[in-house]
């Protein structure tokens, strides 16, 4: 049973420090998608990558927050420095060939930050 | 550019009872249109979609959803809530035809069922 996996599940930090979140998209898709999801502003797009490169971070804080995808298993979203209004729970979601009838998102159980 | 709106944040049926959450969307282009639900902690899970063909459209969980273009919605509903269904609810939108795959959500409905 293929599953988008997600590390670490939970994480609580200290305003100012580093975060590094992991997600290993199911094998063989070529799109991986964050989103970050609070109480006040839903589920908002961070980025999208098709193939490892980025095609829109447009919902994303450039000034403390990068996305990358070192190889076609590993996406890491980062946050640095960290500051409580990032505290939400962080989703990765991986697909196949949006356009081709692979329409659909796969998403991992997602990630708990709290930053205090 | 496209937009959803959710019409209620929280539903409560009884158990047994017809399940019907509404959900308009904005889209400039034809859309694709999803619904996904959300069980406590657990990431979302796509219950049903639709891209092209038939309006009427079924999904999992005994759950079905109409597109009505004239209408500019795509509510999802189910004949007969089980206590299984609580969780929240999303949905979402998509240019159609193109191969960008940015989803756009509503807000989410909570669903509540009463035994």
């Amino acid at each position: 049973d293929a599953r988008v996996t997600q590390t670490p599940r939970h994480k609580v930090t200290e305003m100012g420090q580093e975060v590094t979140m992991r997600c290993q998209p199911i094998l063989g898709h070529n799109t991986v998608f964050w989103y970050r999801q609070t109480m006040m502003q839903g589920l908002e797009l961070l980025a999208y990558f098709r193939n490892r490169a980025p095609l829109d971070d447009s919902g994303m804080p450039k000034d403390r927050f990068s996305a990358e995808m070192p190889d076609a298993t590993l996406a890491t979203l980062k946050i640095q420095p960290s500051e409580p209004r990032d505290s939400a729970v962080y989703f990765c979601a991986s697909g196949l060939n949006p356009g081709r009838g692979q329409e659909t998102q796969y998403f991992g159980p997602g990630t708990r930050l709290l930053v205090l | 550019a496209q937009s959803v709106t959710q019409l209620g944040s929280h539903v409560s049926v009884s158990e047994g009872a017809l399940v019907l959450l509404r959900c308009n969307y904005s889209s400039s282009v034809p859309p694709y249109l999803f619904w996904y639900v959300q069980y406590p902690n657990q990431g979302l899970q796509l219950l049903l979609k639709y891209t092209t063909g038939a309006t009427l459209v079924k999904g999992i969980n005994g759950f079905e959803a109409e597109f009505k273009k004239s209408e500019t919605s795509f509510h999802l509903t189910k004949p007969s809530a089980h206590m299984s269904d609580a969780a929240e609810y999303f949905c979402a939108v998509r240019p159609g035809g193109t191969s960008y795959g940015k989803l756009t959500f509503g807000q989410g409905t909570i669903l509540t069922v009463h035994p």
